[in-house]
């Protein structure tokens, strides 16, 4: 069973900053949070990882809580291709650890 | 540097025939992970295989079977299919590990129906 908690939908407007929360709040110590996208009849996409820290990259920014029981992926400034359903999911580093898809965030970018 | 692919796009069986689906990984890659995903669902991970040894099974009946050659491409087969089976198919390679955290890319999917 997925360890994370997400909201089935979300809307944004264009242009605007897309936040998108997350609760893990089984996580442990050495487990990693990451994000994939999966946009309609493609392949899910990995976006961004973190353990502990705020990352960022080009496509996100990934701030999880100082518990880490919790994060949000943050798309700054939305764009309607960024319109598909968005997967957090924990797992250890490494290994033969399967990713465990829930059942994510349909995120939906209005212009 | 190619992506991950799959083979065919789309493929319609009968209930009760065998089923080979293909995977060519990403160069480099020696790891390929295969998931099912049904309509309105997240990916349900089938099994792995590292350098050509199933590594790591989800919860599947063994009608469910795979290989990984020598060049790390790979092939999922289903027999006796069922109804059930009908679905997306993922293919996922990955650089292998050692001890570093590493993320899994995605080929298309192959979606199969099965009537």
């Amino acid at each position: 069973d997925a360890k994370t908690t997400q909201p089935p939908s979300m809307d944004c407007a264009e242009g605007r900053a897309a936040n998108l929360p997350c609760n893990h709040s089984t996580i442990s110590g050495n487990e990693y949070v990451y994000w994939y996208r999966q946009i309609h009849s493609q392949g899910p996409q990995y976006i961004i990882h973190g353990l502990k820290n705020n990352e960022t990259n080009e496509m996100a920014s990934l701030i999880i809580t100082e518990d880490r029981k919790s994060s949000t992926l943050i798309l700054p400034h939305a764009t309607l291709r960024d319109t598909a359903v968005y997967y957090c999911i924990v797992r250890a580093q490494g290994g033969s650890e399967k990713l465990v898809f829930g059942k994510g965030t349909k995120l939906t970018v209005n212009p | 540097e190619t992506g991950v692919t799959q083979s065919p796009t789309h493929l319609i069986k009968t209930r009760g025939q065998q089923v080979t689906l293909r995977c060519s990984s990403q160069s480099g890659h020696n790891t390929v992970s295969w998931y099912q995903q049904a309509l309105g669902q997240g990916p349900q991970f089938i099994f792995q295989y590292y350098r050509e040894e199933e590594n790591g099974r989800g919860n599947f009946p063994p009608r469910f079977s795979g290989l990984q050659f020598p060049n790390y491409s790979s092939e999922l087969n289903v027999n006796a299919l069922e109804l059930d089976d009908s679905a997306l198919y993922l293919c996922a390679s990955s650089p292998g590990t050692s001890g570093n955290v590493y993320e899994q890319y995605f080929g298309p999917g192959t979606r199969l129906t099965v009537t």
